[in-house]
């Protein structure tokens, strides 16, 4: 099936730096990728919507200058965290949609997740 | 995309089937029901989807009511290794539009199989 790698899996970074979070399909071209948040113990939280070529769209309170996200290609998002803070350490996860497939069958991949902690 | 209700968690013994309900009694028409699973520390994985019909593959059953208010995942025979949260998310499948596949988590069950 589908396959959609994230990097680095954990990171560990000090408060005020800035962090870069990969998000590639690795055998599937993506014109979408989502951006998700998860705190312990709580659901997925969209961040944002990242479309190749365009600039993301961000859901309601999420900043987008500090949460930026780059899809410069079909393969590849990249979420920076700017100035991260310790509240900003949490488990971010990224999915695809799966370009110029139609039908009714499932075409969004998750991938296994990045752990960030602001130190 | 539709609100859906499931338990908080859930316990099933090793070897047998665990059915997990949800209810989605506002679904529209052309909307789906997803079923997702997310093991400790993984991003969630896809286990099956239907519209009306009761659907089977490789990983489980989703049994639909004929209303399509409600449905049901089966895993027939449960293992240590299906103990993760399941969510039941409704959504319309492979519509145009950008915004496609940007799915709303719930709380999702907490299912324990234990020995």
């Amino acid at each position: 099936g589908a396959v959609v790698s994230q990097h680095p899996s954990r990171v560990i970074c000090k408060s005020g730096t800035s962090v870069k979070i990969e998000c590639r399909s690795l055998d599937f071209q993506a014109t979408t990728m989502f951006w998700y948040r998860q705190f312990p113990k709580q659901s997925l939280m969209l961040m944002a919507t990242s479309n190749e070529g365009s600039k993301a769209t961000y859901e309601q309170g999420v900043e987008k200058d500090k949460f930026l996200i780059n899809h410069a290609s079909l393969t590849l998002s990249t979420l920076t965290v700017t100035s991260a803070h310790p509240e900003d350490s949490s488990f971010y996860i990224c999915s695809a949609r799966e370009a110029g497939v139609g039908g009714v069958g499932n075409t969004i991949y998750f991938g296994e997740g990045s752990w960030l902690t602001v130190v | 995309d539709a609100k859906t209700t499931q338990p908080t968690s859930m316990d099933c013994a090793e070897g047998r089937a665990a059915n997990l309900p949800c209810n989605h009694s506002t679904i529209s028409g052309n909307e789906y029901v997803y079923w997702y699973r997310q093991i400790h520390s993984q991003g969630p994985q896809y286990i099956i989807h239907g519209l009306k019909n009761n659907e089977t593959n490789e990983m489980a059953s989703l049994i639909i009511t004929e209303d399509r208010k409600s449905s049901t995942l089966i895993l027939p025979h449960a293992t240590l290794r299906d103990t993760a949260v399941y969510y039941c998310i409704v959504r319309v499948a492979n519509a145009g539009g950008t915004s496609y596949g940007k799915l709303t988590f719930g709380q999702g069950t907490i299912l324990t199989v234990h020995p």
